[in-house]
């Protein structure tokens, strides 16, 4: 149980151009999902978090027009990179949170996005 | 404000030797604990976790994790290394309705 899955696993696009990653939970509700950047060989950085029904609450540094964040449903949220740039190219993860666990989250297999 | 360090950034071990990795943090009250690995270009799996109770924690593949509040560590064992092990190791604090992760380990593991 409590798997998530993420798409497209890998994507590459023009510089100005939109990509949306999809973040979904397939066997739970998730109230919460979290959406974080990886850099290689690096930690990952939390970029913002979603609660369904409500704007994402971004960290400092991430620019929300940027990063367009959806959670539109309990088992659903979106990221969309706006106007990708080359330095937007990183390794994007999302994780969700079980409705009722404070704490615990599970995380997708990644998409590696790749600007040109 | 909440911290986890990973001392050790990279670690080199023989197949077969027992193994530790390192994990500090820094929090104001009893903190959630995760350990989660990483293979390259995949997402995380958790191996184990510490909410309460037993502070020493089993995980899967053969992991477990020992919680000192002392120390502030929350170290993560396995007594013989695998060739399957290889990767980027995290830890991870949990507090406050989010989750903070330290800079990882990577092991490699020589045959």
């Amino acid at each position: 149980g409590a798997v998530v899955s993420q798409h497209p696993s890998w994507v590459i696009c023009k510089s100005g151009t939109s990509v949306k990653i999809e973040c979904r939970s397939l066997d739970f509700q998730a109230t919460t999902m979290f959406w974080y950047r990886q850099f290689p060989k690096q930690s990952l950085m939390l970029m913002a978090t979603s609660n369904e029904g409500s704007k994402a609450t971004y960290e400092q540094g991430v620019e929300k027009d940027k990063f367009l964040i959806n959670h539109a449903s309990l088992t659903l949220s979106t990221l969309t990179v706006t106007s990708a740039h080359p330095e937007d190219s990183s390794f994007y993860i999302c994780s969700a949170r079980v409705a009722g666990d404070l704490y615990e989250q599970y995380f997708g297999p990644g998409t590696r996005l790749t600007v040109t | 404000a909440q911290s986890v360090t990973q001392p050790d950034i990279h670690i080199t071990v023989s197949e077969g030797a027992s193994l530790e990795l390192r994990c500090n943090y820094s929090y104001g009250a009893t903190p959630y604990l995760f350990w989660y690995v990483q293979s390259p270009g995949q997402g995380l799996q958790l191996l184990l976790k510490y909410f309460s109770g037993d502070t020493l924690v089993q995980g899967i593949k053969g992991f477990e994790a020992e919680f000192k509040r002392s120390q502030s560590s929350f170290n993560l064992r396995k007594p013989s290394v695998h060739w399957s092990d290889a990767a980027e190791y995290f830890c991870a604090v949990g507090e406050n309705n989010d989750m903070r992760f330290g800079a990882g380990t990577r092991l490699t593991v020589k045959p």
